[in-house]
């Protein structure tokens, strides 16, 4: 099965630098890549999504990058405000059909410090 | 904003007990998802439902149980409450013939069993 690793687990920015997280997946056939965004006391919502036919995907301040021959993908966050302090998620997925569930990675808790 | 919701936010019971927790979505989306999540904030997929009366266990062993009985209802069922059971639990739902699997996440119940 797929197997998404996610790095680092932790990350403190100070307000108005950039953060990237960085995520790795094992299965080739994977071809759905989204970020979830979880803050404090809520469920995860889509921040933005790349699929495996692009290299890069860019909405205002986050930006995710996918390389198909290395298996990663990164977010990007630009220009950090407090309100970006959250837990985010990356996944990947096969394509459409019964077993395209999504697989998570681990996890990163972003900080920014005001 | 997703359609999706779960009740109760947060329940503290003793063990023993047996309890329900309530998901539903108005989005019409045949696909549904448990996912247990643990205080390092990792995401372990319990249960998902194909759509009526389709259940199917996750990756992460649970003893608990779901049923699928109307497209927009997927409650999850402990029957006796265990303090291990303790965790945030959140549902999710998407649509299943599309190319890309897009989950929509409840705000989650935070289960403590005592």
């Amino acid at each position: 099965g797929e197997n998404v690793e996610q790095h680092p687990s932790t990350l403190s920015v100070q307000e108005g630098d950039s953060a990237v997280i960085k995520c790795t997946y094992s299965d080739s056939a994977s071809n759905y890549f989204p970020w979830y965004k979880q803050e404090l006391g809520k469920g995860p919502q889509l921040i933005i999504d790349i699929r495996s036919n692009v290299g890069e995907k860019k909405d205002q301040r986050i930006a995710v990058t996918l390389n198909k021959t290395a298996k990663h993908f990164s977010l990007h966050i630009t220009e950090t405000q407090p309100e970006d302090s959250a837990v985010y998620f990356c996944a990947a997925s096969k394509p459409s059909g019964e077993a395209n569930n999504l697989f998570f990675g681990t996890g990163t808790r972003l900080t920014v410090i005001p | 904003e997703a359609d999706i919701y779960q009740t109760p936010r947060y329940l503290v019971i003793g063990t023993g007990k047996k309890i329900t927790l309530e998901c539903s979505q108005t989005m019409g989306h045949d696909k549904m998802y448990w996912y247990q999540q643990d205080p390092g904030m990792e995401l372990h997929l319990i249960h998902y439902s194909y759509g009526v009366n389709s259940t199917e266990k996750g990756d992460l062993s649970s003893e608990s149980t779901v049923s699928r009985i109307r497209t927009e209802h997927f409650p999850l069922t402990l029957e006796s409450a265990r303090p291990s059971h303790t965790s945030q639990y959140l549902c999710a739902s998407s649509e299943r013939l599309i190319s890309y699997n897009e989950q929509f996440f409840g705000p989650g119940t935070r289960l403590t069993v005592l």
